[in-house]
């Protein structure tokens, strides 16, 4: 069964560097997405990319927030200057359409990022 | 605003029992609804899904109920097992958007 791919599982970073997480999306999908989820929360919504461009972000994703597309198969969220409250699990996900037909969203499994 | 949410934050049952979870949103313009189940150290898994033109939909030894009325949706687990035991999280969408809103999670914990 085709798989949403995060790499790495676990990433330790300090305060203020940056760091650039990497999601392999399944192949026929055309909308990706990142969520994150801390600790013994909910997961939230921090922003959906098709087309090459951001279809949609919350308030969560801010200027330190960008996505990328770089090839024909990753997808990558970059945090330029880390705060110790950017520690959580980031998932990326992917659908093959909207919400107007049968679109097989998927999450990967995840990506812990500690600040310290 | 746009808030799902869940009446029990965990859930303790019997191996063999039957399980439901429930949750609430608020949102009247989202027209598909989730239920994901996130083991520890995992992503969400996809269970069920159903669409606002539907009441009910059953897989295998799962049912979701949604009562759009009320705004409720739940989760049925058959013959609950060890294997259940887990976070179980109920999603919406639909509208003019492609995200998903999750609710808070229901720790499920069956005792064999």
């Amino acid at each position: 069964e085709p798989e949403v791919t995060q790499t790495p599982s676990h990433q330790v970073t300090q305060m203020g560097q940056e760091v650039i997480l990497r999601c392999v999306p399944i192949s026929n999908h055309l909308y990706f997405y990142w969520y994150r989820q801390i600790l013994g929360q909910k997961v939230e919504f921090l922003v959906s990319f098709y087309n090459n461009e951001i279809s949609e972000k919350s308030e969560i994703f801010d200027d330190q927030f960008s996505v990328e597309r770089p090839d024909g198969s990753n997808f990558t969220l970059k945090i330029r200057s880390t705060k110790l409250e950017d520690s959580a699990m980031y998932f990326c996900a992917s659908s093959r359409a909207g919400f107007s037909g049968n679109y097989g969203y998927t999450f990967g499994s995840g990506t812990r990022l500690t600040v310290v | 605003g746009e808030n799902v949410g869940l009446h029990l934050p965990t859930l303790s049952v019997q191996e063999g029992d039957n399980s439901i979870i429930n949750c609430a949103y608020s949102n009247s313009a989202s027209d598909y609804f989730i239920w994901y189940k996130q083991e520890s150290g995992k992503g969400p898994q996809f269970i069920i899904d159903i669409r606002s033109n539907m009441d009910k939909r059953q897989g295998q030894r799962v049912t979701v109920l949604l009562n759009k009325t009320v705004k409720h949706l739940s989760l049925q687990i058959a013959a609950t097992q060890p294997g259940d035991s887990a976070v179980y999280f109920c999603a919406e969408g639909g509208g003019a958007t492609n995200k998903l809103i999750f609710g808070t999670g229901t720790l499920l914990a069956v005792q064999p």
